[in-house]
């Protein structure tokens, strides 16, 4: 049911920078509702990582960094570490209702 | 701090009804609306609706409309989620979530603040 799409995973060596993107459309990112980003650890809650495209909430280390553009938005984690391996979510809006990613696992090689 | 408290596991048969709640504290219950948001094994997050806690009003995805119901009890901050006429697929862990409004975006949420989810098994 998702509309927003993600890559399934990616992986970078410690130190790394990944990114993960989130294609959404006209119905959604592109009609200009912000992008939030989401951090699940395996057996845990979602934890809010970026607000509205590309804000960080206290607490979050600025390694991770949003942004958004036309139907698109990214998330990008700047020196990977071992902890930042996890499922990480895009979420935004519309058409009349909250739509998600379809989620990206981060591997720490 | 803000938190929210989710009730236990819950087994039931296809075509039988669960009910979840989602005890609030640290904050105003009646100040934010409460998302619910499923995901089942392996699979990814779906949203489910939203209820303003101040005015009973709610929100459900068409998905979703004639099955769940949304409640809440403002004398002791919890919310609760019901879901009917249940099937296997509907076997999921169902989170709570403070929702945080988008300003000028209309009902555009972010979740600022999860439950601990609660594992629904569906099984004969």
């Amino acid at each position: 049911q998702s509309v927003l799409t993600q890559p399934p995973s990616v992986s970078g060596a410690p130190g790394q920078r990944v990114t993960i993107s989130c294609t959404g459309s006209s119905s959604n990112i592109g009609a200009g509702y912000d992008v939030h980003w989401y951090q699940q650890l395996p057996g845990t809650a979602p934890k809010l990582l970026i607000y509205a495209n590309s804000n960080r909430p206290s607490g979050v280390p600025d390694r991770f960094s949003g942004s958004k553009s036309g139907t698109s938005a990214s998330l990008a984690i700047t020196g990977l570490q071992a902890e930042d391996e996890a499922d990480y979510y895009c979420q935004s809006y519309g058409p009349s209702l909250t739509v998600f990613g379809t989620g990206t696992k981060v591997t720490v090689l | 701090q803000v938190q929210l408290v989710q009730s236990g596991a819950e087994v039931r048969k296809p075509g039988a009804s669960v009910k979840v709640s989602c005890t609030s504290s640290g904050f105003t219950f009646t100040g934010h609306y409460i998302h619910w948001i499923r995901q089942a094994p392996g699979q990814g997050l779906e949203w489910m609706g939203w209820i303003n806690p101040k005015s009973g009003v709610t929100n459900y995805a068409q998905k979703f409309q004639d099955r769940v119901t949304l409640t809440r009890d403002t004398s002791i901050s919890t919310g609760y989620m019901e879901l009917s006429r249940l099937r296997s697929d509907d076997t999921a862990v169902y989170f709570c979530a403070r929702g945080i409004r988008v300003p000028a975006a209309g009902w555009a949420y972010y979740f600022d603040s999860w439950g601990q989810g609660t594992l629904v098994t569906v099984s004969s």
